[in-house]
């Protein structure tokens, strides 16, 4: 089974500053990636996803991923974040029809 | 469109009691997941029906937990008894096919906050 891993749970930066948030996966065969975003009061939506191509994936408010195969990793980044960017963030991966996600990671943006 | 509907969305119940929640997915989506979420934690996967058939319930502990999905549409998830761990978030999602090696997209309902006491 797969198992996903998310590091640094609690990330605390100021507007504009750079985010960059790991995702590391285990697991052999064939997998989609996604990042799932939850702001306050709000349900689980999708960020982005890879299925296949071009490594590098951009999603909705300026957020972009890196696929890189030979390290089983799915890196978020933002180059410039925004108080609205407070969430928090989970990457899953689906692989043999099932999606397992990491422990997320809570991000706070200060004005 | 509208989204997956999810209720109630806070049960408070103690230990040893039953509670039951329900699931609306999206019109036209044919899979439904079922997903536990506790405190700290991502989620889960419970229990993945596709239609009226259940695909995966490998992670559903069926000593207290049942699910059904009568009709392909909506669905139950039932706690008989709950336990003090049984305390999270029980968030349904629904994607168009959900078959194997799918790239369908779950999408989230707003989740039912359970916790007993």
């Amino acid at each position: 089974a797969q198992s996903v891993s998310q590091h640094n749970h609690h990330v605390i930066l100021s507007e504009a500053a750079s985010l960059e948030l790991g995702c590391n996966y285990s697991y052999g065969g064939t997998v989609n990636l996604f990042w799932y975003v939850q702001y306050p009061g709000q349900h689980l939506q999708l960020l982005l996803k890879y299925f296949s191509g071009d490594p590098l994936v951009k999603g909705i408010k300026g957020f972009e991923a890196e696929f890189i195969k030979s390290k089983f990793s799915f890196n978020l980044r933002k180059p410039s974040v925004q108080w609205s960017d407070t969430a928090e963030y989970f990457c899953a991966v689906n692989g043999n029809n099932r999606l397992a996600f990491g422990k997320g990671n809570q991000v706070v943006v200060i004005p | 469109e509208a989204g997956v509907a999810q209720s109630p969305r806070y049960k408070i119940i103690e230990k040893r009691q039953s509670v039951a929640f329900w699931c609306n997915p999206i019109s036209g989506h044919a899979t439904l997941y079922w997903y536990q979420q506790i405190l700290g934690q991502g989620p889960k996967l419970l229990i993945q029906f596709q239609n009226n058939g259940v695909v995966d319930d490998s992670q559903l502990p069926k000593d207290r937990f049942s699910a059904e999905r009568l009709k392909g549409v909506d669905s139950t998830l039932k706690i008989q008894p709950a336990k003090l761990e049984d305390s999270a978030v029980y968030l349904c999602a629904s994607s168009y096919s959900g078959t194997a090696g799918s790239t369908d997209t779950q999408y989230f309902g707003p989740g039912t906050r359970l916790t007993v006491l």
